[in-house]
């Protein structure tokens, strides 16, 4: 089986833009989940899709959003940038989404804001 | 909702030691406890988990421990290896919703 993807690997953009990310999960795999990763922050929660739906959020302003399409697909979107948003970003993929499954990363999006 | 906490940030132990993370949680509910490693420039992979029902599990050089009463679990590396230099995180399920990680332990081992 194919890994979990996550496209594209780096972006650069400026203060007040906007971004999509996107990850395709492990084929057979209904949850993706997505986190935050800074130095000495860990990762955080921002948010997880099961079967198109929302089904759990993490403390996060409303300038971050995402979705999930029929196909399990998901894409994170981030408005209105601010440079505090410079992170790695990891998606994750599970079967179904429980917090006892073994999470399946992707390589994640390094984005830096300028 | 669950917050877990882990100690050290930085670890650095001679080739051969044994290194020990430790993290704490706050929610009694949890009941399954992860580790990930994460290499330079890679993405985390689970290298070993446990669940409330049972206080210690080994695999091979790795074991971790539980504590419910104190709410703290740890893992444990022995004879470390040049390959065991990596970031590794703890984390919590918060009664099964989802997973809460902690900040993370940066594990240098010296050769």
């Amino acid at each position: 089986k194919a890994g979990v993807t996550q496209t594209p690997r780096y972006l650069i953009k400026t203060r007040g833009q906007q971004v999509t990310l996107s990850c395709s999960p492990i084929s057979g795999h209904r949850s993706v989940s997505w986190y935050q990763q800074t130095p000495g922050q860990g990762l955080q929660f921002l948010f997880e899709y099961f079967s198109e739906t929302q089904r759990n959020k993490g403390n996060f302003p409303g300038r971050f959003s995402g979705r999930q399409f029929s196909n399990s697909r998901s894409e994170m979107n981030v408005s209105t940038l601010e440079l505090g948003d410079s992170a790695l970003y990891l998606c994750a993929s599970s079967n179904q989404g429980f917090g006892n499954e073994k999470l399946f990363f992707g390589s994640g999006t390094q984005l830096s804001v300028l | 909702g669950e917050n877990v906490e882990q100690h050290p940030s930085t670890l650095s132990v001679q080739e051969g030691d044994s290194a020990v993370i430790k993290c704490t949680y706050s929610d009694s509910a949890s009941n399954y406890f992860p580790w990930y490693k994460q290499e330079l420039g890679k993405r985390p992979q689970l290298i070993i988990d446990i669940r409330s029902n049972v206080g210690e599990k080994k695999d091979q050089r790795i074991a971790v421990t539980l504590n419910k009463t104190a709410k703290h679990f740890s893992l444990h590396i022995t004879e470390t290896q040049p390959e065991d230099s990596a970031v590794y995180f703890c984390a919590a399920d918060g009664g099964n919703e989802k997973l809460t990680f902690g900040t993370g332990t940066r594990l240098t081992i010296i050769p």
